[in-house]
């Protein structure tokens, strides 16, 4: 079955220190991959997606994500995080065969202290 | 217009009541999305519907009920809710006519409490 791993629940991390947030996968058949940014009480805003192409990907604000298809992850760094980038982050996959189904990882908490 | 529109933004319903929510969207997306979540969880999917009619219903409970008038609008009716079913309700669409933006856009989301 398909399914998404994220590690870490919750990440703390001081201003301007370098960040990673781990995403597995587990798939047999090709996928997409995303990652969401969840801000309190807003909806999910897409940070950056895989489809094709260059495995690094990067989002407008400095976030980074690179694809590793022999060890099934998709995980997102930032070199210099700041208090704004405080939320909960969620790694997600489709499938080629069916867009329609979006599966979630458990989330990761990122914590930005001053 | 990229963007996804949803309402109301918050609602108090008793057990008894019937509601609805609304979603709207204007990007000639072909699917739209109900999602679940409840705090500190990921969003779990209900219902989808393609092309203006439901193609996945993940085993919802029936007293939520799923509409879709038209390409733009997307209706979650409630009825008889329990406490339980209180969380966030997110709507999604995606898919334009290219077929080739699997990115689901999300609405705001529709915070509900049942009491």
């Amino acid at each position: 079955a398909q399914s998404v791993t994220q590690l870490d629940s919750q990440v703390p991390v001081f201003e301007e220190a370098p960040v990673e947030l781990r995403c597995n996968y587990s798939s047999s058949v090709s996928v997409y991959l995303f990652w969401y940014v969840q801000y309190p009480n807003q909806g999910l805003q897409l940070l950056l997606k895989y489809l094709s192409g260059s495995t690094l990907v990067e989002s407008i604000n400095g976030f980074e994500a690179e694809f590793n298809k022999s060890q099934t992850s998709f995980h997102l760094r930032k070199p210099s995080v700041h208090i704004s980038d405080t939320a909960e982050y969620f790694c997600a996959v489709t499938f080629h065969y069916n867009t329609d189904k979006l599966i979630f990882g458990t989330g990761t908490r990122l914590q930005v202290f001053p | 217009d990229t963007e996804v529109t949803q309402t109301p933004k918050h609602l108090v319903m008793g057990m008894t009541n019937k509601k609805s929510l609304k979603c709207e969207q204007h990007m000639g997306h072909r699917a739209m999305y109900w999602y679940k979540q409840k705090a500190k969880k990921p969003p779990e999917l209900m219902f989808v519907y393609s092309y203006e009619k439901l193609s996945i219903n993940e085993s919802v409970p029936s007293r939520f009920s799923p509409e879709c008038p038209n390409s733009s609008l997307l209706n979650l009716h409630l009825h008889a809710l329990q406490p339980e079913d209180s969380a966030l309700y997110l709507c999604a669409s995606s898919q334009d006519r290219t077929g080739l933006d699997y990115e689901q856009y999300f609405g705001p989301g529709t915070r509900l409490t049942v009491t």
